[in-house]
C-alpha cells in the first residue's frame, strides 16, 4: 500500500535554532516528492519538489534531501524564525498516478521566541 | 484571480442538510482537485477534473458526495444529507496539468462543521 509517514508528529524549537523533519514513503513506482508548508487556517504552499534523480534542493532557509534508494526524505530548516511555525507536509507522487498524490499527516512545528 | 479561492470559508450546518462548497481555480489551470483534511489526518483525495476528461471520482467516500466543474473553471462539491463525520476542512487545488508533473496551488479551504 502506498503510504507516507512523517516524524516527528510535532516539534517545538527556539527561534534561531535549526531542525530536521523526516519523511519515509513506500510509494512505488516513484515519480516525485514534495514538501509543503501549511500555515494554520490556510492551504498548503509548495516549498520544494524533487524527482528521482535529485537528492537535494534548497529554497531559502529550507533544504530538502531525497534518498530514493532508502525511500527517505528530510526537510532541514536553518536559523528558524517565528514565521516558520506551521505544519510541514511530505507528499509523494507515483508514476502514472495522474495526480493522485499521497500525503503524509504532517509535522507541526512551533518556533518559540 | 491571483490564486485559488474557495467559498464559504466556514460553514456550519445541521446533520441531514445538504451543503455546497465552491472553488474558483487559477485561470487557465486545466486540473482541479478536491481534498478533505480531517483533524490530525493527512489530506485525503476526493476527486479531480482534468480538462474535458471524465473526472476521477475514486476518492469520494460515499454516494452522498458529488462534484461538478462547469465550463472547465468553477467547481462545486456537494455533500448531501451531511453527517457529523463529514466535519473537516475541504481544500481545493488547481494545476496547469495533472498534479503528478505540475505544481498544485491550494485554496484556503472551507471549514465544514456538522452539528
Amino acid at each position: 500500500k502506498n503510504q507516507v509517514e512523517q516524524s516527528p508528529q510535532s516539534l517545538i524549537i527556539l527561534e534561531g535554532k535549526n531542525c530536521t523533519l523526516q519523511c519515509n514513503y513506500t510509494v512505488s513506482p516513484f515519480s516525485n516528492l514534495r514538501w509543503y508548508k501549511q500555515d494554520t487556517g490556510r492551504g498548503p504552499v509548495s516549498l520544494t519538489i524533487m524527482t528521482f534523480s535529485e537528492n537535494t534542493k534548497s529554497n531559502g532557509r529550507y533544504t530538502a534531501t531525497l534518498d530514493a534508494d532508502t525511500k527517505q526524505s528530510s526537510l532541514h530548516i536553518t536559523a528558524s524564525q517565528l514565521s516558520d511555525s506551521a505544519s510541514y507536509i511530505c507528499v509523494v507522487s507515483a508514476r502514472g498516478s495522474q495526480g493522485n498524490l499521497i500525503f503524509g499527516k504532517g509535522t507541526k512545528l512551533s518556533v518559540k521566541p | 484571480g491571483a490564486g485559488v479561492s474557495q467559498s464559504p470559508s466556514n460553514k456550519v450546518t445541521e446533520k441531514g442538510k445538504d451543503v455546497e462548497l465552491r472553488c474558483d481555480p487559477i485561470s487557465g489551470h486545466t486540473a482541479l482537485y478536491w481534498y478533505r483534511q480531517s483533524l490530525g489526518q493527512g489530506l485525503e483525495f476526493l476527486i479531480y477534473f482534468q480538462g474535458n476528461s471524465a473526472p476521477d471520482k475514486s476518492g469520494l467516500p460515499s454516494d452522498r458526495f458529488s462534484a461538478e466543474r462547469t465550463g472547465g473553471s468553477v467547481s462545486t462539491l456537494t455533500i448531501q444529507r451531511t453527517q457529523q463525520e463529514d466535519s473537516a476542512v475541504y481544500l481545493c487545488a488547481s494545476s496547469q496539468g495533472l498534479a503528478e508533473y505540475n505544481e498544485q496551488f491550494f485554496g484556503p479551504g472551507t471549514r465544514l462543521t456538522v452539528l
